[in-house]
């Protein structure tokens, strides 16, 4: 199994610029979230998934849309980048929702570094 | 107000020394508390507790929580310079609130030679 896998590693973009940032996970797992860490600060919840077709916001969704199709993937978007948007993203996935009580390893993808200047 | 706290932010140790990284927390509806280790960029998850006074293990590394004083502790015996990384330690809750965890803002913990 590749596990999480996240692309671009590295990405700079200009102000107002879109673009996506692709997560997939070759596990079968249900549950798919997407974080942002920045200095100082611990990992912060931006989107989750429980499941195909579902999604929903964490504590820091304003600025990014994900969409669900299908299990394997998950991607993050940026509409409008801002330079607030510089950031340490990572996608993670579990095969129950955090929440349902079954002891479960999260799985963390390698991370994208994201710039906007 | 955060709901998880660890501490200390950062501290530097020689190698041979035992170290104690301490999460404290306060959230409604406790479900389990979660610590991993982040080197360079992507956290690995260490250990997932539940159950307080129960103790988990792995090679130098131990974690314990106590539910009714809200804390976890990791301690790492014989630290290594490969044991410098930041700890990471997040609460998961059960119902209301986003399906996610909360994270605290690590400990940085650096070991020298």
């Amino acid at each position: 199994n590749a596990g999480v896998t996240q692309t671009p590693k590295f990405q700079v973009l200009k102000t107002g610029q879109s673009m996506t940032l692709q997560c997939a996970q070759d596990m079968n797992h249900e549950y798919m979230s997407w974080y942002r860490q920045d200095p100082g600060m611990g990992l912060r919840l931006i989107h989750y998934s429980v499941g195909a077709g579902i999604t929903d916001q964490g504590e820091v969704p304003n600025g990014y849309n994900v969409s669900r199709s299908t299990t394997e993937d998950f991607p993050l978007r940026l509409l409008s980048a801002a330079p607030s948007q510089t950031s340490v993203y990572f996608c993670a996935s579990s095969y129950s929702p955090l929440t349902s009580g079954i002891a479960d390893t999260q799985y963390f993808g390698p991370g994208t570094r994201l710039t906007v200047l | 107000e955060d709901k998880v706290v660890q501490s200390p932010l950062s501290l530097v140790v020689h190698e041979g020394d035992t170290v104690t990284l301490n999460c404290s927390y306060e959230v409604t509806n406790f479900r389990s508390l979660l610590w991993y280790k982040q080197e360079k960029k992507a956290p690995t998850f260490l250990f997932m507790l539940t159950s307080s006074g129960i103790e988990k293990k792995s090679g130098r590394l131990s974690s314990i929580l106590d539910k009714k004083e809200l804390f976890s502790i990791l301690n790492i015996t014989a630290t290594q310079t490969g044991d410098s990384a930041v700890y990471l330690c997040a609460v998961e809750e059960a119902g209301g609130g986003a399906d996610g965890l909360t994270f605290g803002k690590g400990t940085h913990l650096i070991i020298q030679p």
